[in-house]
């Protein structure tokens, strides 16, 4: 089955500088990437996903990028607000499946 | 807006005991799914289900077992509670319909402690 793998695990940065969190998977079948965020007491939510015919994919201050060949795709934060505090969880899907596999997560702080 | 409840918050038990836990989602999604979620393992998933008395294991169903008898309510079921049960769950719905890769909406979670 997958393996998605989440890095780091805790990430601490200065209010305004930016954040990466980088999830690596194993099934080359997977071929949809969603990244929910889940703040303090809440349930998580869906803030970005990615497919896998781009490479990029950008909101606002959120981006995401998408490698197929190393099968690894990373969440780009800049210009981090201390709302941006929260436990963000990378995920991958293959393609005619249901079952979504989810990374450990990644608990980031917004220093002000 | 998509709602999804679950029936508890929290909830303790003793070891033994058998547990229900209830979601319940108002949007007609087909997929419904429960997650244990522990710090540092993440979200894994322990049974899901793609329609009406359907049911597929997840990573981690041992254990436990789950109902499905109305499209909008799912349970999971802890069939003699043991304490390293003791966990957040968390209930999420989706929607293939439309493409085969869809949201995952979340319930609140139930806190639930096995003494």
């Amino acid at each position: 089955g997958e393996n998605v793998e989440q890095h780091p695990s805790t990430l601490s940065v200065q209010e305004g500088d930016s954040a990466v969190i980088k999830c690596t998977y194993s099934d080359s079948a997977s071929n949809y990437f969603p990244w929910y965020k889940q703040e303090l007491g809440k349930r998580p939510q869906l803030i970005i996903d990615i497919r896998s015919n781009v490479g990029e994919k950008k909101d606002q201050r959120i981006a995401v990028t998408l490698n197929k060949t190393a099968k690894h795709f990373s969440l780009h934060i800049t210009e981090t607000q201390p709302e941006d505090s929260a436990v963000y969880f990378c995920a991958a899907v293959a393609e005619g499946y249901q079952k979504v596999t989810f990374g450990t997560g990644t608990k980031l702080q917004v220093i002000p | 807006d998509v709602k999804v409840t679950q029936s508890s918050r929290y909830l303790v038990k003793r070891t033994g005991e058998k547990v229900f836990l209830e979601c319940v989602q108002d949007m007609d999604h087909e997929n419904m799914f429960w997650y244990r979620q522990d710090p540092g393992l993440g979200l894994r998933l322990i049974y899901f289900s793609y329609d009406v008395k359907m049911k597929e294991k997840g990573d981690i169903p041992e254990g436990y077992s789950v109902s499905r008898e109305k499209k909008e309510r799912f349970s999971l079921i802890l069939e003699s509670a043991s304490t390293n049960q003791t966990s957040m769950y968390l209930c999420a719905s989706s929607d293939p319909r439309g493409g085969g890769q869809e949201t995952q909406y979340f319930g609140p979670g139930t806190r639930l402690l096995v003494l």
